[in-house]
């Protein structure tokens, strides 16, 4: 079976601080995905990586950065954690082959 | 770009069935996929079908693909509490990266 774990479950944070969510997934998949996920928005994809060291930008990267030293991890980065990221976060791996997306179980950040 | 629609709710009672539908814009869809998220979780992957078939059935779901009218819909036989849920339907649209794109979910809720 397909593993994608994450970090955190629950995540509370302050304004400006710098947050860390990782993503490890165990499947030597190439693809790996950053989402958030917002009430009536669907998931908006924020950044994804085709390969170790490889990025792009998704459809709402501003205020996000992301890292991807290793195969099986990436992580998503908040340099300065404001309150409209308050949201649930999702990562997600494929692989080249077939498109189809595996998720983990979501991280719910709050930014006090 | 690319745009996924779904209806926000829908509301039905234990052992009816459920249709949830979808439309999508790109013609060049490939593959068309059907997620489940529970209260709390990431997103489970239901069934999927490739853009070349009409129809595809799983135990109690059925997937029905219109390409002329790019219109899909997921069929839930005889409907249980457990089914109550947020469904995504998402598109692959033959782009590199394996990326997808996700219509806003549709929240179903089952009545005993």
């Amino acid at each position: 079976d397909v593993k994608v774990t994450q970090s955190s479950r629950y995540l509370v944070k302050r304004t400006g601080e710098k947050v860390f969510l990782e993503c490890v997934q165990d499947m030597d998949h190439e693809n790996m995905f950053w989402y958030r996920q917002d009430p009536g928005l669907g998931l908006r994809l924020i950044y994804f990586s085709y390969d170790v060291k490889m990025k792009e930008k998704g459809d709402i990267p501003e205020g996000y950065s992301v890292s991807r030293e290793k195969k099986e991890r990436f992580s998503l980065i908040l340099e300065s954690a404001s309150t409209n990221q308050t949201s649930m976060y999702l990562c997600a791996s494929s692989s080249r082959m077939e498109e189809t997306q595996y998720f983990g179980p979501g991280t719910r950040l709050l930014v006090l | 770009g690319e745009d996924v629609e779904q209806s926000l709710f829908l509301s039905v009672r234990e052992g009816d069935s459920s249709v949830i539908n979808c439309t999508y814009t790109d013609s060049s869809s490939t593959y068309l996929y059907w997620y489940k998220q529970e209260p709390g979780a990431g997103l489970q992957l239901l069934t999927y079908i490739f853009s070349n078939m009409d129809m595809k059935q799983d135990q109690r779901l059925t997937v029905l693909l219109n390409k002329k009218d790019k219109h899909l819909s997921l069929r839930i036989a005889d409907t249980q509490t457990g089914d109550s849920a947020i469904y995504f339907c998402a598109e692959a649209g033959g782009t590199s990266y394996g990326k997808l794109t996700f219509g806003q979910g549709t929240i179903l809720t089952v009545h005993p």
